[in-house]
C-alpha cells in the first residue's frame, strides 16, 4: 500500500534560518507528490506538487523536488519568516483508482523572531 | 468566490448519538472527498464521490459511517451510534475535474476548514 513518513515535529528555527523537512514515501505504481500546509485556524492548502520524477515544485519560495531513486520529496526554503509558521504535510496520489490523497503525519514548524 | 464550506465547525456528541456532518464544495466541482483526521496525525481518505456517485468508500472505518451526495453538490457524511474513537477533525475537499478523467495529480484538491467532532 501507499505511505507517506515525514520528519517529526516540532521543529523550531530562527527567523532567516534555511528550512528542510524531510519526506519519503512508499507507493504502488507511480505517484504524484505534494506538499499541504495547514496555517493555524485554517484548513489545508497545497504548497506545491510534482507529478514526474525529477520536476521540482515551487511555491512561496518553498520548493522540492521529486527523487524516484530515494523516494523522496524533501521540503525547503532558504530564509524562512515568523509567517511560515504552520503544520506542513506530505502527500502522495497514485492514479488509476480514486483513493484520495495519503498523508504523512505533518511537521509542526515554528519560527522565532 | 467561496471555497469549501463546512459545518458544524464542532459538534460534541454523547456516544451513542447519531451526527450529520454537511460540505459544501466549491460550485461546479466534479471530485468530493472525505478525510478524517485524528489528533497529531495526517488526514486519512475516507470516501469518493464523482457528482453524486460513490465511486470509492473503502476508507470508511465501519459501517457505522455513511456518506452521501444525491444531487452531485452537498454532501453528508453521518456517523450512526457514535463511538469516542469516532472523535477527530472531518475533512471535506474538493476539485474541478473527476480522478478518473485527469492525469493523477494534476487537480488541486481544495479543502474545507473541517468539523471537529468530540464524542463524550
Amino acid at each position: 500500500g501507499n505511505s507517506v513518513t515525514q520528519m517529526e515535529g516540532p521543529v523550531t528555527l530562527s527567523e532567516e534560518a534555511f528550512l528542510t523537512i524531510n519526506c519519503t514515501y512508499t507507493a504502488t505504481g507511480y505517484p504524484s507528490l505534494f506538499w499541504y500546509v495547514q496555517y493555524p485556524g485554517e484548513g489545508l492548502q497545497l504548497l506545491l506538487k510534482a507529478t514526474k520524477a525529477d520536476d521540482k515544485g515551487s511555491n512561496k519560495g518553498f520548493e522540492a523536488t521529486y527523487r524516484k531513486e530515494t523516494t523522496s520529496f524533501h521540503l525547503e526554503k532558504g530564509s524562512v519568516q515568523v509567517s511560515d509558521s504552520a503544520v506542513y504535510f506530505c502527500a502522495l496520489m497514485t492514479g488509476g483508482g480514486a483513493d484520495g490523497l495519503t498523508f504523512g503525519k505533518g511537521t509542526h514548524l515554528i519560527i522565532q523572531p | 468566490g467561496a471555497g469549501v464550506s463546512q459545518s458544524p465547525r464542532y459538534k460534541v456528541a454523547k456516544r451513542g448519538q447519531d451526527v450529520a456532518l454537511r460540505c459544501d464544495p466549491i460550485s461546479g466541482h466534479v471530485s468530493l472527498f472525505w478525510y478524517q483526521q485524528a489528533l497529531g496525525q495526517g488526514p486519512e481518505f475516507l470516501t469518493y464521490f464523482q457528482n453524486e456517485a460513490q465511486l470509492d468508500k473503502s476508507g470508511l472505518p465501519s459501517d457505522r459511517f455513511f456518506a452521501e451526495r444525491p444531487e452531485g453538490s452537498v454532501s453528508t457524511l453521518k456517523i450512526q451510534r457514535t463511538q469516542q474513537e469516532d472523535s477527530a477533525v472531518y475533512l471535506c475537499a474538493s476539485s474541478l475535474v473527476s480522478l478518473t478523467s485527469s492525469p493523477v495529480g494534476r487537480e488541486t484538491q481544495y479543502f474545507g476548514p473541517g468539523t471537529r467532532l468530540l464524542v463524550l
